[in-house]
């Protein structure tokens, strides 16, 4: 079985200061991780992904990931946050050694920021 | 290019209906998976085909069925509707059925059941 967890529902930031979203995960085997975003009614947008490699993962609007294999944590990252970041954002895990490709999501963590 | 497109985008429907939802993948994506998202949490996965063979199915009622077509589109059946099947039914694509690339998600159809 594969789980993930967001432990914060909502993260206030401050326009300019950098920002932290927090998610954990639990796989039997070895993980693919993502990040999505989602805005006021629409679908989940593609922010970034771990498969293997360097730990620090960049991805789209200047967001990154760190990968930690001990903590089993993939918190996404961002040095400034903009106002226009503000919005719905989802961790997703899928176990490597499944046939398929279901992902696994997160409870979402609402992120605001202020100017 | 064109993204996943859903339709229909609203839908209200009342208790024992049945129900079809419709998607059509990026071009020259092989695998589709549906998902359904209640109000206030993260999208649960419900099925993913690929080559037009079920692939994956998750913990979803036999109310629930789908299907792809030779295009790779999708359709996703929901019949004797519940009050609790409310939620945005959300439609990814994906090049290949097991691959590390991401699913690209559609906008999704908001079905509303009275």
């Amino acid at each position: 079985a594969q789980s993930v967890a967001q432990p914060e529902d909502q993260v206030n930031v401050a326009e300019g200061n950098p920002l932290t979203v927090k998610c954990t995960y639990s796989v039997s085997g070895n993980p693919y991780l993502f990040w999505y975003v989602q805005y006021p009614n629409r679908g989940l947008q593609f922010l970034l992904k771990y498969i293997t490699g360097d730990n620090l993962v960049k991805g789209s609007y200047g967001f990154e990931a760190e990968f930690n294999k001990s903590q089993t944590s993939f918190h996404l990252k961002k040095p400034s946050a903009l106002v226009s970041d503000s919005a719905l954002y989802f961790c997703a895990v899928r176990d490597r050694n499944n046939a398929g490709n279901m992902l696994t999501f997160g409870g979402g963590t609402r992120l605001m920021v202020k100017p | 290019d064109a993204g996943v497109t859903q339709s229909p985008t609203h839908l209200i429907k009342t208790r024992g209906q049945h129900v079809t939802l419709r998607c059509s993948p990026i071009s020259g994506h092989k695998s589709v998976s549906w998902y359904q998202q209640v109000l206030g949490q993260g999208p649960q996965f419900i099925f993913q085909y690929y080559e037009k063979e079920e692939r994956g199915r998750g913990n979803f009622p036999d109310r629930f069925s789908a299907r792809q077509f030779p295009n790779y589109s999708s359709e996703l059946n929901v019949n004797a509707l519940l009050l609790g099947d409310s939620a945005l039914y959300l439609c990814a694509s994906s090049p290949s059925g097991g691959s590390n690339q991401p699913q690209h998600f559609g906008d999704g159809t908001r079905l509303s059941i009275l």
